[in-house]
């Protein structure tokens, strides 16, 4: 079945500090990723996506992504986070007519 | 100029009432959705749409009914409302295939009281 696995559900950092979320992925054929962010009240955002080719793949507000087939993994990373990334983080795996979505990653972003 | 706009972003009322979610994709998307994300930030699917077809339905009480009237419109009506209707439901809208990203609406909180 096809499904995706955020495993942690809050993260804290300090501004400044680098960051990765965790995202695992289960799917039968060539996987096609996404990380989204979702502000409080808003919508979500497409940071980054993978379908094939560089398995580093850059995105929008200094985010980057690798796809690891090996372990399965599309892990979000940011080098240093600023104030404003705090937000609800998702990553989500394509499937037929559908976006399959792990539970969330909530960033904390202590000054 | 909003991609995927829905309207009305806030609705609250009573439980029994019917009410209806509208959206409208200005991006010229061949797909359309709607998710259900609880109070936990679980993101769902309902249903998808692809050319005014309905291609998913995803185990969702008949009391929900989208309509599609063009390629552009998916809007949900949901009938006799109940309390654990309550949640954020997103309009997205996507190209047909699998690489393609989905664009998501701003939302709309439904409280049920």
């Amino acid at each position: 079945a096809q499904s995706v696995t955020q495993p942690d559900i809050h993260i804290t950092v300090s501004e400044g500090a680098s960051l990765e979320l965790r995202c695992n992925y289960s799917y039968g054929a060539t996987p096609y990723l996404f990380w989204y962010v979702q502000s409080p009240g808003q919508g979500l955002q497409l940071l980054l996506k993978y379908f094939s080719g560089d398995t580093l793949v850059q995105g929008i507000k200094g985010f980057e992504a690798e796809f690891k087939r090996s372990q399965s993994s599309f892990n979000l990373r940011k080098p240093s986070v600023h104030w404003s990334d705090a937000a609800e983080y998702f990553c989500a795996v394509s499937g037929t007519y559908k976006y399959i979505f792990g539970t969330g990653t909530r960033l904390k972003v202590l000054a | 100029d909003t991609a995927v706009s829905q309207t009305p972003k806030y609705l609250v009322t009573q439980m029994g009432n019917d009410k209806s979610i509208k959206c409208e994709q200005n991006l010229g998307h061949d797909t359309m959705y709607w998710y259900k994300q609880d109070s936990k930030k679980f993101l769902k699917i309902m249903f998808s749409y692809n050319n005014k077809e309905l291609i998913i339905n995803e185990t969702v009480p008949n009391r929900f009914s989208p309509k599609s009237p063009d390629k552009a419109h998916l809007n949900l009506h949901i009938n006799s409302l109940e309390l654990g209707d309550s949640a954020v439901y997103f309009c997205a809208s996507s190209q047909a295939d699998r690489g393609s990203e989905a664009f998501f609406g701003q939302g709309t909180r439904l409280t049920v009281v």
